[in-house]
């Protein structure tokens, strides 16, 4: 079974503050994407990466892709409070695999 | 703006009273997806269509049913609502199935009394 593991479960710091979460399986996926999902809203999608050692950068978020295509980071710089919400990481292993899901990391951030 | 409207956002039945929820799309994206999300857990897939043609979970429930009449609608028939039914639901397209980057409506929040 594949399986997206997702850390931290739960984030709560400062704004201003810097941080990074992760997405990482044992299998290797031939795309992962990340979503953002705001309290009692759909999951939006914020970026696909699907070259292994990719880095897309999205103003202050910047996601990569692990050489090994087993693993994905979010980093943000400088945290706002409208980056609160829950941040999703899917993926398929082959192209036309169906997508799964990871439990997500719940992301506080403070004022 | 294209996008995916699910509706109602808020819905509240008695248990074991059928409920339709309902989710239209203006991208034209011949995949539309059915997912359950409950508190904490991670979006389940309840069963898809690639334009006409439905494939239903292995483990989705029976009392789960859907119909899609056309390109731009499709519903979800819960038959007889259990309290452990209560959930997200979310309604997705994508223009190739498992395509890179799902839209996502905004969700029916269901609620079983």
């Amino acid at each position: 079974t594949q399986l997206l593991e997702q850390s931290p479960q739960f984030l709560s710091i400062q704004e201003g503050e810097n941080l990074t979460v992760y997405c990482n399986s044992s299998s290797v996926f031939s795309s992962l994407q990340w979503y953002r999902q705001e309290p009692g809203e759909g999951p939006v999608l914020l970026v696909t990466v699907v070259t292994g050692g990719e880095v897309k950068k999205l103003k202050r978020l910047t996601f990569q892709f692990g050489d090994a295509r087993k693993d994905s980071s979010l980093h943000i710089t400088a945290a706002q409070t409208g980056d609160t919400g829950l941040y999703l990481c899917a993926g398929g292993v082959n192209r036309d695999d169906k997508i799964i899901f990871g439990k997500g990391t719940r992301l506080h951030i403070l004022p | 703006d294209a996008m995916v409207i699910q509706n109602p956002r808020y819905q509240v039945t008695q248990f074991g009273k059928p409920v339709t929820l309902s989710c239209s799309q203006t991208l034209n994206h011949n995949v539309m997806y059915w997912y359950q999300q409950k508190s904490s857990q991670a979006p389940k897939l309840l069963f898809h269509y690639y334009d006409k043609d439905f494939n239903n979970e292995a483990d989705t429930p029976d009392n789960f049913q859907s119909r899609r009449p056309n390109t731009s609608f499709c519903f979800l028939d819960i038959r007889s609502p259990g309290l452990g039914d209560a959930a997200m639901y979310l309604c997705a397209t994508s223009t190739r199935l498992w395509g890179y980057g799902y839209t996502f409506g905004s969700g029916t929040r269901l609620t079983v009394v």
